[in-house]
């Protein structure tokens, strides 16, 4: 069975730095490209990131460019992502999300973590 | 960035009834786009990827269509744990950006 933990999250100030991490379990790791989504309370869903299999290929949502930082350990199935300069508007649910194994690749999400909150507040 | 419009953004409908959520993308994305399904306080779940193909497991009631730019998703037949949220996802290029959500709501 696929799974996927989060953890990391938890209240920052303004301005602060949090790294997540997401725990990859039942699957090879190594095969699978993933993602970073976020989900603001009571809003609705944002992608923040991405990282191929291999961490040759990342991209990034305008709003996490030169603040986040995505990255992998296929040794430790792991995946992070490293957030600076926090603002109010990064309080959110973080999930990490698979992608779905479709045509070789795909960047569709079919299996998701139970996500972390991170709350950006002074 | 490729913009996903969702309508609407809610709907009230009682079991049974049969539901359709419109989902419009910018500019043409082909057939990549997704349905993703949350339940509140849960994980989102895919349940139509490719437009129009069904996820393992996920109730022959839903289906997807379209192609371009609009796209639609369909409940045949709504049933009592179908009450949720709804959103589409282009995956034509990035950033991958998600529509706005249609909540389902008990009529």
């Amino acid at each position: 069975e696929v799974q996927l933990v989060e953890s990391g999250g938890g209240l920052v100030q303004p301005g602060g730095s949090l790294r997540l991490s997401c725990a990859a379990s039942g699957f090879t790791f190594s095969s699978y490209s993933m993602n970073w989504v976020r989900q603001a309370p009571g809003k609705g869903l944002e992608w923040v990131s991405y990282i191929s299999s291999s961490s040759s290929t990342i991209y990034y949502a305008d709003s996490a460019k030169g603040r986040f930082t995505i990255s992998r350990d296929n040794a430790k199935k792991s995946l992070f992502l490293q957030m600076n300069s926090l603002r109010a508007e990064d309080t959110a649910v973080y999930y990490c999300a698979r992608e779905l194994p479709y045509g070789g690749s795909s960047w569709y999400f079919d299996s998701w973590g139970q996500g972390t909150l991170v709350t950006v507040s002074s | 960035d490729i913009q996903m419009t969702q309508s609407p953004s809610s709907v009230s409908a009682s079991v049974g009834d049969r539901v359709t959520i419109t989902c419009r993308a910018s500019q043409g994305i082909s057939n990549w786009l997704a349905w993703y399904q949350q339940k509140p306080g849960k994980v989102p779940k895919l349940l139509i990827y490719a437009a129009s193909s069904l996820q393992s497991g996920v109730p022959s009631r839903f289906s997807g269509s379209g192609s371009g730019t609009d796209f639609t998703l369909t409940i045949s037949s709504l049933q009592p744990e179908d009450f949720a949220s709804y959103y589409c996802q282009q995956a034509n290029s990035f950033p991958l950006t998600f529509g706005g959500g249609t909540k389902v709501e008990i009529k």
